[in-house]
């Protein structure tokens, strides 16, 4: 059964600092997806990643993916405090349309 | 304009009670879901249609029936309503098999039971 995990839960933050927040899943998978919840909002799809060395990057956020490992990183630069929201990975179990997601990281960003 | 539509946004009913909550998209999607988020902000996938066919059923309470009239349709019905059902509730949809095959989100529906 494939597992999820995402680290750390929390993450309180000043702004202007750089931070990764990290999720390793237990089974191969070929697509592994980010996504953002502001409090209280819906999920709004940030990366998706469907091969080993994928890098994508959108303004202060960059993610990639590590399919060896079976890791995938979101790496956050020069933090401000809009960026402050609940980020989630989801992995794709065997191929199929089923995501198993991680815990989320709720990420606060203190001017 | 909205891609992604659930009604009801809130609702709070008694232990007991039965209730729908419907999902429309208008994405052009031939993949449905619903997932289920509890306090702790934990998401999980309850079902999935493709074109009007069940494909994901998890360990759901058979209290939970899915319905898709058509492919921009699935509606959840929860019958005899529970105090742990309280959570919220997403739907979604995706182009299964596109390139990519993200899935979109709707605002989700609040369930509240007393």
């Amino acid at each position: 059964e494939l597992k999820v995990e995402q680290n750390p839960l929390f993450l309180s933050m000043q702004e202007g600092k750089n931070y990764t927040i990290y999720c390793n899943y237990s089974t191969t998978s070929d697509r592994l997806y980010w996504y953002r919840q502001d409090p209280g909002k819906s999920l709004e799809s940030l990366f998706v990643l469907l091969s080993n060395g994928a890098v994508k990057q959108e303004g202060r956020l960059m993610a990639s993916l590590d399919t060896k490992a079976r890791l995938s990183t979101l790496h956050i630069t020069a933090a401000v405090h809009d960026l402050s929201a609940t980020y989630f990975c989801a992995v794709s179990q065997g191929g199929s349309e089923k995501l198993v997601f991680g815990k989320g990281t709720k990420l606060t960003v203190n001017p | 304009d909205t891609a992604v539509s659930q009604t009801p946004k809130y609702l709070v009913t008694q232990m007991g009670n039965d209730k729908s909550i419907k999902c429309e998209q208008n994405l052009g999607h031939d993949t449905m879901y619903w997932y289920k988020q509890d306090s702790k902000k934990f998401l999980k996938i309850m079902f999935s249609y493709n074109n009007k066919e069940l494909i994901i059923n998890e360990t759901v309470p058979n209290r939970f029936s899915p319905k898709s009239p058509d492919k921009a349709h699935l509606n959840l019905h929860i019958n005899s309503l529970e105090l742990g059902d309280s959570a919220v509730y997403f739907c979604a949809s995706s182009n299964a098999g596109g390139r990519p095959d993200t899935q979109y989100f709707g605002p989700g529906t609040r369930l509240t039971v007393l």
